[in-house]
């Protein structure tokens, strides 16, 4: 039990085109997913907690309109990098929550040239 | 900002071998520490909650010591296989704000050698 999927696993674009990442909670319901980034030889950051019917909760110095998230039901979130860069190159992680423990899902690797 | 620092960065051991790593974490306003065993291409596994000082867990070969008053964790491994080769991550639950978040320390990569 408690698995979390992710979609793509990796992904290569162009600059200034846009990305849209999935994460589903499979078999529980997750009314709060998180949303980590992890660059090189660095720890999971995290960059925003999504809630299910209402607005993200951005971490300090992440950009709202950039990393778009949508959750629009209790086991699908979804983070849409919009006008990628090269910088936004990294790895990108969701987790949700159930009862004391986050379940991760298996990360998604976004390389804009 | 709160900061969590683990060592050591990597870890080679051979067959049979016992290991042990750090999770050191800021001491106030402890809630709660977790461990996590992530393998390549995989999703993370959380491996053990820890909300006691001087609680001690256990999974098979793997168990974890929590020292609140000091800020520390060790992660022991009994007898390391090879698939225990992986990063084990430790993560310090900040209650801050309305939902609380975890954060990270960058891992220990255990290599272990048939």
């Amino acid at each position: 039990g408690a698995v979390v999927s992710q979609h793509p696993s990796w992904v290569i674009c162009k600059s200034g085109t846009s990305v849209k990442i999935e994460c589903r909670s499979l078999d529980f319901q997750a009314t709060t997913m998180f949303w980590y980034r992890q660059f090189p030889k660095q720890s999971l950051m995290l960059m925003a907690t999504s809630n299910e019917g209402s607005k993200a909760t951005y971490e300090q110095g992440v950009e709202k309109d950039k990393f778009l998230i949508n959750h629009a039901s209790l086991t699908l979130s979804t983070l849409t990098v919009t006008s990628a860069h090269p910088e936004d190159s990294s790895f990108y992680i969701c987790s949700a929550r159930l009862t004391d423990t986050q379940y991760f899902g298996p990360g998604t690797r976004l390389t804009v040239l | 900002i709160l900061n969590v620092e683990q060592s050591p960065q990597s870890l080679h051991v051979q067959e049979g071998d016992s290991t042990n790593f750090t999770c050191s974490f800021p001491s106030s306003n402890f809630y709660a520490l977790h461990w996590y065993r992530w393998e390549t291409a995989k999703s993370p596994e959380a491996l053990f909650v820890m909300t006691l000082n001087g609680d001690e867990k256990k999974k098979g070969r793997i168990s974890a010591t929590l020292n609140t008053k000091e800020g520390y964790s060790y992660l022991y491994i009994k007898g390391s296989q090879p698939e225990d080769s992986a990063t084990y991550l430790c993560a310090f639950f900040d209650y801050g704000g309305s939902q609380g978040n975890l954060i990270f320390g960058k891992g220990t990569k255990l290599s272990v050698k048939p």
